[in-house]
C-alpha cells in the first residue's frame, strides 16, 4: 500500500523553508527519501531506520516517527538546486519500497 | 554512489513487436532487482522483483506473461515487454538494492527508458 504524501506541490524562494510529510498506514522498518528532477532518474537521499532517527544530508533533513508511522523531509534555505520531485519510500517487512505519488518542488530566485 | 545502468534510454516500436530493457549493477553484485513503470507527474509503480537466479514476483495486475523479466546473473536483469501495445507506453526504471544489513539497503536506480509504442 503506497504511503500518503503532502503537500502535492510546494513553491519556495530561495532560501525558504519547506516540510514534506508521508505518512503510512502500516507498521514501518525504514522510510527512503529520493529526489528526481524532470526525465531523469530518481536520486537516494536518505534512509531512516526504526527508533526515530533524524537524518541531514547539506541543508536537507529528515525525522521518522516509527508510533506514528510517518516521516518529514525537511528543506532549509532551499536553492535553487533543490527543485524537483521527493519522494517518500516506505518499507515494511517484506523488503518491497512503496513510493507516496511525490511532492513537486519548484525553487524561484 | 554505485551506478546501474539501463539501456535503452528510449525506444519507439511497432504495436505488436517486443521490447527487450537492460539493467546492470556495474560495481556491486545485486541478488535482487526491481522494476517499476512511472505515468507522466505520477508516482514510481513496483510492478515486480527480480530474484537472481529464481522466478520474478509479480505485483498484483501485473502480467507476468506480457512482462518477462529475467535475472541471469548477479549483475543483469532483463524486462521483455513483448507484444507491446500503446497503452504499455510508459518510463520504466529499474533499480537494484545494494548490500547492506538491518534495513540500510539502498536502492540505486537506472537512467530508464521511455518506451513509446506506435
Amino acid at each position: 500500500q503506497q504511503p500518503v504524501q503532502s503537500p502535492q506541490a510546494v513553491i519556495l524562494r530561495e532560501g525558504e523553508d519547506a516540510v514534506i510529510n508521508c505518512s503510512s498506514s502500516k507498521a514501518l522498518y525504514s522510510v527512503h527519501w529520493y529526489r528526481q528532477k524532470h526525465g531523469e532518474a530518481p536520486v537516494f537521499l536518505m534512509i531512516l531506520l526504526k527508533g526515530g532517527e533524524q537524518k541531514g544530508h547539506d541543508k536537507i533533513s529528515a525525522s521518522f516517527n516509527e508510533k506514528k508511522q510517518q516521516s518529514s523531509l525537511y528543506l532549509t534555505a532551499s536553492q535553487l538546486s533543490y527543485s524537483g520531485t521527493y519522494f517518500c519510500g516506505t518499507r515494511s517487512n517484506d523488503y518491497k519500497l512503496s513510493f507516496g505519488a511525490g511532492t513537486t518542488v519548484t525553487v524561484r530566485a | 554512489g554505485a551506478v546501474v545502468s539501463q539501456h535503452p534510454s528510449w525506444v519507439i516500436c511497432k504495436s505488436g513487436t517486443s521490447v527487450k530493457i537492460e539493467c546492470r549493477s556495474l560495481d556491486f553484485q545485486a541478488t535482487t532487482m526491481f522494476w517499476y513503470r512511472q505515468f507522466p507527474k505520477q508516482s514510481l509503480m513496483l510492478m515486480a522483483t527480480s530474484n537472481e537466479g529464481s522466478k520474478a514476483t509479480y505485483e498484483q495486475g501485473v502480467e507476468k506473461d506480457k512482462f518477462l523479466i529475467n535475472h541471469a546473473s548477479l549483475t543483469l536483469s532483463t524486462l521483455t515487454v513483448t507484444s507491446a501495445h500503446p497503452e504499455d507506453s510508459s518510463f520504466y526504471i529499474c533499480s537494484a538494492r545494494a548490500p547492506g544489513s538491518g534495513g540500510t539497503e539502498k536502492l540505486f536506480f537506472g537512467s530508464g527508458t521511455q518506451l513509446s509504442v506506435l
